[in-house]
């Protein structure tokens, strides 16, 4: 099984400020990587997936990158909206396995 | 609009057994595989299981193999996960997923639905 390490485990940034996350595989998984959002008490949205691509509706200031096992996510500039906790997940070969996620908090 | 409903969680006792459905609207829904991930209280994600969306092909986590059974019926829009033999660690929320057609990655989510093992 793959193991997903998401760092840091909590992010302090401020509004307007870019924030970078990051996630490793334990063993490549090539580009297959995504990266949900989740709020509190809500399901997960999915960001990005086959490591940069965004998906349906997700504004631009949101870029993933990365192959093999070291992926990141970027956020431009953060807005309100966008505090929350982030995980990834690869989706190379079963079992698809989560990061444990970072929250991003309000610095 | 996409909407996956799910149904059926609740309170049962260790060794119990629970059936969870989710009904599915606004796609194709054979044409897609559909999944259950899940959330133990203040913990990560988990994928459980996951079936194509024939339904001729099953995966499943090594934590619920065995125990644990997905299955779906495309004549009624419906994903069931069939829960055997339930264990104090299976406790969380289950959600129904929609794979993405281009990747394994879950574009729609539904909206959750609580078990709790407890004795």
């Amino acid at each position: 099984e793959t193991v997903m390490t998401q760092s840091p485990a909590t992010l302090s940034v401020s509004p307007g400020e870019r924030a970078t996350l990051s996630c490793r595989a334990s063993q490549s998984v090539s580009n297959n990587v995504a990266w949900y959002q989740q709020k509190p008490g809500q399901a997960p949205r999915l960001l990005i997936y086959g490591a940069s691509t965004r998906a349906t509706g997700i504004p631009a200031r949101f870029s993933g990158s990365g192959s093999g096992t070291e992926f990141t996510l970027t956020i431009s500039s953060l807005q309100s909206e966008d505090f929350a906790v982030y995980c990834c997940q690869h989706h190379n070969n079963w079992p698809w396995t989560f990061g444990q996620g970072t929250k991003v908090e309000i610095k | 609009e996409v909407q996956l409903l799910e149904s059926g969680g609740g309170l049962v006792q260790p060794g119990e057994s629970l059936r969870l459905s989710c009904a599915a609207s606004g796609f194709t829904f054979s044409s897609y595989a559909m999944g259950w991930v899940r959330q133990a209280p203040g913990e990560g994600l988990e994928w459980t299981s996951i079936i194509s969306g024939s339904g001729d092909n099953t995966y499943y986590a090594d934590s619920v193999k065995g125990r644990f059974t997905i299955s779906r019926d495309n004549s009624k829009n419906t994903l069931y996960l069939q829960m055997n033999s339930l264990r104090v660690e299976d406790t969380a929320i289950y959600y129904c997923a929609k794979r993405l057609a281009a990747a394994g990655a879950v574009d729609y989510w539904g909206q959750g639905t609580l078990v709790t093992v407890s004795s």
